[in-house]
């Protein structure tokens, strides 16, 4: 069964970079069944898809973060990366890694998901 | 970008009884080549990520009890769950996997009453 865990500092300075992993055990990050996503909910609020990446490398990012981000992949560690920079109070959130299957070509829904990591963008 | 909105906000509903979130999406999404509607249902509890209910607007997934389902088609869903348990108290969202920005949404909180 495949289980997604996220890892990486709890507390960012405004300005300065997040950076989390997320590590996949029990399947190959290498298959080409699956995107690879992260998606984010600040506390008390919604939710919101940041991006995926593909194991080709091929990534997708939601408009509203893109000038900002990057989604890197590390087959050989079973592992992907965000990297959103310049942050602020309002990228503080928890962020979620997720799995999600592709079928007829295209991206279906996010099962199974890492428990999250609350991010706090605060000097 | 497809723009989900869920109604109520928040319902309050007695143990045993019929509880019903709406759904509707800015945009169809059906997808013609393969008849499907690439809408799904997540429960979130305090503390815990989100866990999938349905998917394809109405397939329950392995494991979800039967009192859940979910109907619609093109912009208008529904999830329904047939007779509420204390267990079922969560935050239920919907969310369109159509076309990307992938988006949820903003959640609608069931309470027992």
């Amino acid at each position: 069964q495949v289980q997604l865990q996220e890892s990486g500092p709890g507390l960012v300075k405004p300005s300065q970079t997040l950076s989390l992993t997320c590590t996949v055990s029990g399947g190959s990050i290498s298959s080409d069944d699956y995107y690879w996503n992260w998606i984010r909910q600040p506390p008390g609020k919604g939710l919101e898809w940041i991006g995926y990446i593909y194991n080709s490398g091929t990534t997708y990012y939601n408009p509203s973060l893109k000038s900002r981000l990057t989604i890197s992949i590390d087959t050989s560690k079973n592992q992907f990366s965000l990297k959103l920079g310049s942050v602020t109070a309002a990228d503080t959130a928890v962020y979620y890694c997720a799995r999600a299957s592709r079928q007829w070509l295209r991206i279906t829904w996010f099962d199974p998901w890492g428990q999250g990591t609350l991010v706090t963008v605060s000097s | 970008d497809i723009v989900m909105t869920q109604s109520p906000d928040s319902l309050a509903v007695s143990l045993g009884e019929r509880a019903t979130i709406n759904c509707r999406s800015s945009q169809s999404v059906l997808y013609s080549s393969n008849n499907k509607n690439y809408l799904v249902w997540y429960q979130q509890k305090p503390g815990q990520p989100p866990k999938l209910l349905i998917y394809w607007a109405s397939t329950r997934e392995s494991g979800v009890p039967d009192r859940f389902s979910g109907s619609g088609s093109g912009t208008d869903f529904t999830l329904t769950i047939s007779s509420l348990q204390a267990e079922d108290v969560a935050v239920y969202y919907c969310q369109q996997y159509y076309r990307t920005p992938y988006s949820f949404g903003q959640g609608t909180k069931v309470e027992i009453k």
